[in-house]
C-alpha cells in the first residue's frame, strides 16, 4: 500500500500565531507532494505543488509568504500557515506521488482541521 | 482551464436502490479520471481509477465508466447501503505528473 499521514489531525490556534502541518509518506518516497485546501461542502482547491529539494509551485491567488511549504526530504513536506487569521480556518489535505514505483497515482492524507480563533 | 462538474450536488435514496453519480469535464485530453469517497471530516479514499484508454473499471458494487470524447464519467453504485453515505468526488488528471482537478462532489445519503 501507500500510506500518507498528517499531523496534527486538528489544531486550534490564536489569530496572529503560526501553525505547522506535517505530511509524511510512510512506506514510500514521494518526489512530489501536493497541498489542498477544502472549505465546508466544497471541493479541494490545490494550493501548491512541492518537489523534494526545490521550491514549491503555488497556484494563482495563493500567498506563498503566508503558506510556507518545505519539502526537505522524500518522505516529509510541511505547510506553515504564518500569522494565521480566522479566514485561514479550513481543512488542509496533502497528497503524495510515489517516486519509486513508476506510477503517478496520488495518495491522500487524512487531513488537518485548522481553526483560528 | 479544465473544469469538473458533478451532478447532482446531493442525493438521498432508500437502502437497496441502484444509483448513478455523474461527472463531466471540459477538456477531454485527460490522462486519467479518479473517483474518491470522503467521509465527513476525513481525507479521501480512492475508489476507482480509469486510465484514458479504458472505458470502465469495477470494484465490488461500484462501476465507473469513462467517455472521454464527450467528457463524461459515471459512478454506478449497486444495491446501496447506509454505509455508502458519504461525499463522492471525481477528479481528472491532464498529464501523467500533473495535479488533479476536482469536482465539487455529490453528497450521498442512503436511508435505512
Amino acid at each position: 500500500g501507500a500510506v500518507v499521514s498528517q499531523h496534527p489531525s486538528r489544531v486550534i490556534c490564536k489569530s496572529g500565531t503560526s501553525v505547522k502541518i506535517e505530511c509524511r509518506s510512510l512506506d514510500f518516497q514521494a518526489t512530489t507532494m501536493f497541498w489542498y485546501r477544502q472549505f465546508p461542502k466544497k471541493s479541494l482547491m490545490l494550493m501548491a505543488t512541492s518537489n523534494e529539494g526545490s521550491k514549491a509551485t503555488y497556484e494563482q491567488g495563493v500567498e506563498k509568504d503566508k503558506f510556507l511549504i518545505n519539502h526537505a526530504s522524500l518522505t516529509l513536506s510541511t505547510l506553515t500557515v504564518t500569522s494565521a487569521h480566522p479566514e485561514d480556518s479550513s481543512f488542509y489535505i496533502c497528497s503524495a506521488i510515489p517516486g519509486d514505483r513508476g506510477v503517478y497515482e496520488q495518495y491522500f492524507g487524512p487531513g488537518t482541521r485548522l481553526t483560528v480563533t | 482551464k479544465q473544469e469538473v462538474t458533478q451532478i447532482p450536488a446531493a442525493l438521498s435514496v432508500p437502502e437497496g436502490e441502484n444509483l448513478v453519480l455523474n461527472c463531466s469535464f471540459t477538456d477531454s485530453a485527460i490522462y486519467n479520471l479518479q473517483w474518491f469517497r470522503q467521509d465527513p471530516g476525513k481525507g479521501l479514499t480512492s475508489l476507482l481509477l480509469i486510465q484514458s484508454s479504458q472505458r470502465e473499471q469495477t470494484s465490488g458494487r461500484l462501476n465507473a465508466s469513462l467517455d472521454k470524447s464527450s467528457g463524461r464519467s459515471t459512478l454506478y453504485i449497486a444495491a446501496s447501503q447506509p454505509g455508502d453515505s458519504a461525499t463522492y468526488l471525481c477528479a481528472v488528471k491532464e498529464t501523467s505528473g500533473s495535479r488533479l482537478t476536482f469536482g465539487e462532489g455529490t453528497q450521498l445519503t442512503v436511508n435505512p
